[in-house]
């Protein structure tokens, strides 16, 4: 399979912690995006590292990729309440055409 | 901002009925794509629409399945003949055109329960 796994499968952290989330992937990917879906809702884009890129940063996100581990990192500094939510990692595989590969995706509950 | 919308956000249905969910995706945004994801589990590719054409589709996208762009809002996906196992949260979603953009933008989705 080409899909991703992420790690961990779910993360319980209280409220001004850090929480780090790792996606690792089987082949070349073209880029590499975050996505965030609140409990039976839908995807909201968070952010997106291309495969030249090591390190990006927006607000409180840090992202990460490490091309030759074949894994990225989302860091939510600072967490809130309202970052509890699925996150998903998601990539284009080089030669891929367009189309999304989704990781299994991390469950995050920040508790006050 | 723009957002990609979906109807209805609820469809239930009978096996062997066809359903026909809607999609308004961003208005200047050329590519356009239908994925799902059953209850607890990953979301899937579906297809993939350009220039009034499927540009690439999974396994999952049999003959039961098609895309059609009626109009220069619309995006819908019909499944002709429902199954039990077609009970998903569909998701369409939209690129824009320009060169180098990958970022595609999600809609809230439609549940779709076939009972």
């Amino acid at each position: 399979s080409q899909q991703g796994e992420e790690d961990p499968q779910a993360l319980s952290i209280q409220e001004g912690e850090n929480a780090t989330m790792n996606c690792s992937y089987k082949t070349s990917i073209n880029n590499l995006q975050w996505y965030r879906q609140n409990s039976g809702r839908g995807l909201v884009h968070l952010i997106l590292i291309r495969s030249n890129e090591r390190e990006k940063h927006s607000g409180r996100l840090r992202v990460t990729l490490d091309t030759s581990k074949k894994s990225s990192s989302l860091l939510i500094t600072a967490s809130r309440a309202a970052d509890t939510a699925s996150y998903f990692c998601a990539y284009i595989l080089t030669g891929g055409g367009n189309k999304l590969t989704f990781g299994t995706g991390t469950q995050l509950k920040v508790e006050l | 901002e723009p957002e990609v919308t979906q109807t209805p956000s609820h469809q239930v249905t009978q096996m062997g009925q066809e359903v026909i969910l809607r999609c308004v995706p961003i208005s200047n945004h050329l590519y356009f794509y239908w994925y799902r994801q059953i209850l607890g589990q990953k979301v899937e590719f579906l297809v993939s629409f350009y220039n009034n054409e499927i540009s690439e589709k999974s396994e999952i996208f049999d003959d039961q399945f098609s895309v059609e762009r009626p109009d220069g809002s619309n995006f819908t996906l019909k499944i002709r003949s429902t199954k039990l196992e077609d009970s998903a949260m569909y998701f369409c979603a939209s690129k824009g055109g320009r060169l180098g953009v990958y970022e595609q933008y999600f809609g809230p989705g439609t549940r779709l329960t076939v009972t």
